[in-house]
């Protein structure tokens, strides 16, 4: 099945600085990958994707880039915030099926 | 998106038992799917349900242990059977985002803990 890694496993960041997340792919036929955001006690979040025909989406203060020849796509979030506090999830789609990283747990600190 | 919910939120059980989890959808979506959260981790794929067709099970998950049901395109069941503490985890559904493509919404999971 496909590996997906993903890098840090946590990251704490100064309020108004920025985090990035890396995740790494195996398989060159995955064609969608998105981000989900996990705060304790719920369900992740889909906050952001990006299909394999494009190499950058941003919504607001996050943006997904993709770099398909290198196999792999990051998570950019500006003018962090408090609330961006949480584990975020890289996933890769494959027919249809998520194969999930390890999860970022980000702490925004005040 | 889809509102999904997701029934019991959490519960406590004894080894040897089953639990059925219920997830509703407020719109019918073809491809629904069970993950499995163990604490701490990352979430990994159960099985897929489709209406009107068997469960695709993914390696290491099998029928006896974790069967499904999908009843119609809004609702379906995910029962642990004979459990055991490993089997204490977050169990969540989620459904296809309706695009016709791969974007899968998320329930607000099930909490099971196993004494």
């Amino acid at each position: 099945g496909e590996n997906v890694e993903q890098h840090p496993s946590t990251l704490s960041v100064q309020e108004g600085d920025s985090a990035v997340i890396k995740c790494t792919y195996s398989d060159s036929a995955s064609n969608y990958f998105p981000w989900y955001k996990q705060e304790l006690g719920k369900g992740p979040q889909l906050i952001i994707d990006i299909r394999s025909n494009v190499g950058e989406k941003k919504d607001q203060r996050i943006a997904v880039t993709l770099n398909k020849t290198a196999k792999h796509f990051s998570l950019h979030i500006t003018e962090t915030q408090p609330e961006d506090s949480a584990v975020y999830f890289c996933a890769v789609s494959n027919d249809y099926k998520l194969s999930f990283g390890a999860g970022t747990t980000v702490t925004v600190r005040a | 998106s889809a509102v999904i919910s997701q029934k019991p939120s959490r519960d406590i059980c004894q080894r040897g038992t089953s639990l059925t989890i219920q997830c509703q959808v407020d719109s019918q979506v073809t491809m629904m799917f069970w993950y499995r959260q163990q604490p701490g981790q990352s979430l990994t794929l159960i099985a897929t349900a489709n209406q009107g067709s068997e469960a695709t099970y993914e390696s290491g998950f099998v029928i006896d242990k974790f069967p499904i049901s999908r009843p119609n395109l809004t609702f379906s069941t995910l029962t642990v059977s004979n459990m055991s503490p490993e089997d204490s985890s977050i169990y969540l559904c989620s459904v296809e985002g309706g695009s016709g493509g791969d974007t899968q919404y998320f329930g607000p999971g099930t909490r099971l803990t196993v004494l």
